[in-house]
């Protein structure tokens, strides 16, 4: 499977508790994007990477949230001493961005599986 | 300016209908306006996208129509099947950044 994936796919947690999800991009997409959707929503974007730099992180990512991709390889998302708001699934995505400084082709963004998160 | 609205929240239909979903953005910046499916369970699939310089775009029973003077644009599912029950996402993205969903369309298709 040449997709991109997410491990784990579930994650049962105490509040207080630290969590890391893994996402594996779609092989040389160079752009990886975070994103959390709770039930009944569309998906709020969190933060992305192309390749090792982190490029934006949305305000609904607080301190207890950190993102990394070393190597600008897989990447993975931990949130320190959850919440029970932090119930959510937890989607990564990628992408190709290729091209010169004026001129990028589409971004289209492949979406992994979710982990879906749930605080007690 | 940076919403998406969508409507409508949930949609039924008989098999052989079309289903039409509408979404309308603010910001003149959103350059690239794709549709995402989702079943329960699994992560959005890119169903079919459109750029503002055409006005309709169509892939097999899909179809986006795109007024870009009224910053609305909307999904035809021809010949709707039962298989195509799934929540809808519009998004918008100026171009290379970031994903802006709608709340999304769940759809539901009688046999």
């Amino acid at each position: 499977d040449t997709g991109v994936s997410q491990n784990p796919r579930h994650k049962i947690t105490k509040r207080g508790q630290n969590v890391t999800f893994r996402c594996d991009p779609i092989s040389e997409h160079n752009r990886l994007y975070w994103y959390r959707q709770t039930l009944g929503q569309g998906p709020e974007f969190l933060t992305y990477f192309q390749n090792e730099a982190q490029l934006e992180k949305s305000r609904l990512l607080s301190d207890r949230f950190s993102a990394e991709r070393p190597k600008g390889s897989f990447s993975t998302l931990e949130i320190q001493r959850t919440e029970q708001g932090d119930s959510a699934m937890y989607l990564c995505a990628s992408s190709s961005i290729q091209g010169t400084s004026n001129y990028f082709s589409y971004n289209e963004q492949f979406f992994g599986p979710g982990t879906r998160l749930t605080v007690l | 300016q940076q919403q998406v609205k969508q409507s409508p929240q949930s949609l039924i239909v008989q098999k052989g209908g079309i289903p039409i979903i509408n979404c309308a953005y603010e910001n003149t910046a959103f350059d690239y306006f794709p549709w995402y499916q989702q079943f329960p369970g699994k992560g959005p699939a890119l169903l079919i996208a459109i750029r503002p310089d055409v006005s309709e775009k169509k892939e097999g029973r899909f179809t986006i129509s795109f007024n870009k003077s009224a910053k609305q644009f909307s999904l035809h599912i021809m010949d709707s099947q039962p298989g195509d029950s799934a929540t809808y996402f519009c998004a918008a993205t100026p171009y290379t950044d970031k994903l802006i969903f709608g709340t999304g369309t769940r759809l539901q298709v009688f046999p």
